[in-house]
């Protein structure tokens, strides 16, 4: 079956514009996580959707960031007025529920701030 | 805040030989550890994971250790093989709440022929 996909594979914008990345979950995966990862290091926890609603944004670095899902799939994750210092792979996970279940990762995106 | 704390964070070993990568984490409320291995340019793809309510796991040639009272965990991997050669990240999670994850910085795996 199909698994997490992310779209685009690639984004290059500009200091200071907006951005969406988009995630596509496993069907049926109730739970969605963003994480962001730079060269050499682990994944950095973003948010965390079960269904709906974030459980857990805490990992969101300022308000620049924010993420939605509103019909409880899709999820799309915004930057607005992008930094240098955000250019990083953002990834996105499902899994079945939030009960520290197997995430399944996308291939992610890689976004690069000129 | 949480923390997960991974070593070595580069490690080379002979074909054959064992491999363990270990780390710790802070919040004690953790009772979920997953190990991923990511492989260049790839998404990280989960190879073994332990509950809180376990001390040990194995799998084939891979297996994971938890010692909660003093917060940390172990992957070790036997009989190494070039193909296990990636980069290995361990990470803690917590069912309070939030299902937040945390991972470590990673261990970069080389197995030589």
């Amino acid at each position: 079956g199909a698994g997490v996909s992310q779209t685009p594979s690639n984004k290059v914008t500009e200091k200071g514009k907006y951005v969406e990345l988009r995630c596509d979950p496993i069907s049926g995966h109730t739970a969605l996580y963003w994480y962001r990862q730079s060269l050499g290091q682990g994944p950095e926890f973003l948010i965390y959707f079960q269904g709906t609603g974030a459980a857990d944004d805490s990992g969101l670095p300022n308000d620049r960031f924010f993420a939605v899902r509103p019909e409880g799939s899709v999820s799309t994750l915004k930057i607005q007025r992008t930094e240098r210092g955000d250019s990083a792979v953002y990834l996105c996970a499902s899994s079945l529920s939030g009960a520290n279940n197997e995430q399944f990762f996308g291939p992610g995106t890689r976004l690069t701030v000129l | 805040g949480e923390n997960v704390e991974q070593h070595p964070s580069t490690l080379s070993v002979q074909e054959g030989d064992s491999a363990v990568i270990k780390c710790t984490y802070s919040d004690s409320a953790s009772n979920y550890f997953p190990w991923y291995k990511q492989e260049l340019g790839k998404r990280p793809q989960l190879i073994i994971d332990i509950r809180s309510n376990v001390g040990e796991k194995k799998d084939q040639r891979i297996a994971v250790t938890l010692n909660k009272t003093a917060k940390h965990f172990s992957l070790h991997i036997t009989e190494t093989q070039p193909e296990d050669s990636a980069v290995y990240f361990c990470a803690a999670s917590t069912g309070t709440g939030g299902f937040k994850t945390i991972f470590g910085a990673g261990t970069r795996l080389f197995v030589k022929a």
